[in-house]
């Protein structure tokens, strides 16, 4: 299986600063990477889809970028909406995986 | 309105079985790839299965294989899980979730499962 390491698993940020989560996947997955946001109680919300397209409706203060296995979510300015845990997943080869989650906290 | 809609969580002893159902609407059931998503209390998300649009193909985490099932009818827009020998880890809320290339664009507001005796 592939495994997916996201870090860090907490984040202090403060309203407007530029937020970075990393996420590394055992092997190669291509492009084959997406991201969820996670609100308290409700169902994940796909935010960006295959590395780096922002899914429809999506702020374009979120970004994605990949450099080889090592994959990152970008939050160019944070929104007090943004505050939530956000997980990767990878769909390049079942069983798919996700990483363990980044809770973003208000500093 | 575009909608997952999932059913029949509750409680059931260990070694129980259960079935959900997540009832789809909106779009066009028969050409999406669909899957189960599970969390745990606290925990992060862990996909578990997914099914093919035609149903011909089927995948699963180690972590079910052998104990649960996934199934789909296509008549009825409806996704199944069937769930055997169930146990304590796998008290999770499950989530439906449509598949457009691998990437879940679409989810159930999820239905709790609680393992315990």
């Amino acid at each position: 299986d592939i495994q997916m390491t996201q870090s860090p698993s907490t984040l202090s940020a403060s309203v407007g600063d530029r937020v970075t989560i990393t996420c590394r996947a055992s092997q190669s997955i291509t492009s084959w990477l997406a991201w969820y946001q996670q609100k308290p109680g409700v169902a994940p919300n796909l935010l960006i889809y295959r590395t780096s397209n922002l899914e429809s409706g999506v702020p374009s203060r979120f970004s994605g970028s990949a450099s080889g296995t090592e994959f990152t979510l970008t939050i160019s300015s944070l929104q007090p909406d943004d505050f939530a845990t956000y997980y990767c997943q990878q769909y390049s080869s079942f069983p798919y995986t996700f990483g363990q989650g980044t809770k973003l906290e208000i500093k | 309105e575009v909608l997952l809609l999932e059913s029949g969580g509750g409680l059931v002893q260990p070694g129980g079985s259960l079935k959900l159902s997540c009832a789809a609407s909106g779009f066009t059931f028969t050409n999406s790839a669909m899957n189960w998503v599970r969390q745990a209390p606290g925990k992060g998300l862990e996909w578990v299965l997914g099914i093919s649009a035609s149903g011909a193909a089927t995948h699963y985490a180690g972590s079910v294989k052998g104990r649960f099932t996934i199934s789909r009818d296509n008549s009825k827009n409806i996704l199944y899980l069937q769930m055997d020998n169930l146990r304590a880890d796998d008290t999770a809320v499950y989530f439906c979730a449509k598949a457009r290339s691998g990437d879940l664009n679409l989810w159930g507001q999820g239905t709790l499962v609680t393992v315990s005796s």
